[in-house]
């Protein structure tokens, strides 16, 4: 019954490679968001979507690309994995978009470690 | 860019001892909220406290917001071993729904 859910929990690839991080939330949320905490722990904002649309696109590499199948899906595509990419990526999801920024639920994170 | 800034970055102390996090940030804001996270987890909602509110309590834990000063705090009381964790604090500043957090105080109660 995990409210949100990313997979996979680990994942060791090479540098330039691709990979995914899916993530699926079942709160009935409308906006979704992906977090990366870095090794010293600075949790920073990459993207939100807000029913199905980007809403946030911080400075982010053209190399990670959000795809927002459905308001409950939030995935994360990225091409050309570089070493400094290594980091635990968080997916989160929340009730309300705009004025307000309510509570946060946040997945357990995937470790990324490029090597 | 970085909103809050968390202080200290660490505080060991012993079971049954109040801890004191502070967390200081730069711009307006519409609220503010405070998250822990265990080991390897991921972040767990505590509490929120709006910018028209000065004192909020949850259980043994109690946030204060001072807009003048531009700062929180979040007092945990009679803590215990299994409150050892790190927490953040995150600032609502009305820019379309981001949240930007702290860098956080890892907090450690020995028992």
């Amino acid at each position: 019954d995990t409210a949100v859910s990313q997979t996979p929990k680990y994942l060791v690839t090479q540098m330039g490679n691709d990979k995914s991080i899916k993530c699926e939330q079942n709160l009935g949320h409308d906006t979704m968001y992906w977090y990366k905490q870095d090794s010293k722990k600075f949790l920073k904002i990459m993207f939100s979507y807000n029913n199905k649309e980007l809403i946030i696109n911080e400075t982010v590499p053209n190399r990670f690309s959000p795809k927002s199948p459905d308001k409950a899906h939030l995935n994360l595509h990225i091409n050309s994995l570089e070493l400094g990419d290594s980091a635990v990526y968080f997916c989160a999801s929340s009730q309300f978009s705009g004025i307000n920024t309510g509570e946060l639920f946040f997945g357990e994170g995937s470790r990324l470690t490029v090597l | 860019s970085q909103q809050g800034e968390e202080d200290p970055q660490a505080l060991s102390i012993q079971e049954g001892e109040n801890a004191t996090m502070n967390c200081s940030y730069k711009t307006s804001i519409n609220n503010l909220q405070w998250y822990r996270q265990n080991s390897g987890r991921g972040l767990v909602h505590l509490i929120l406290i709006r910018s028209n509110e000065r004192e909020k309590h949850s259980g043994r834990l109690r946030v204060t917001l001072d807009t003048s000063k531009k700062s929180s705090s979040l007092l945990i009381t009679a803590s215990r071993a299994a409150d050892t964790a790190s927490y953040f604090c995150a600032t609502d500043n009305n820019q379309g729904g981001k949240l930007i957090f702290g860098q956080g105080t890892e907090l450690s109660v020995k028992p």
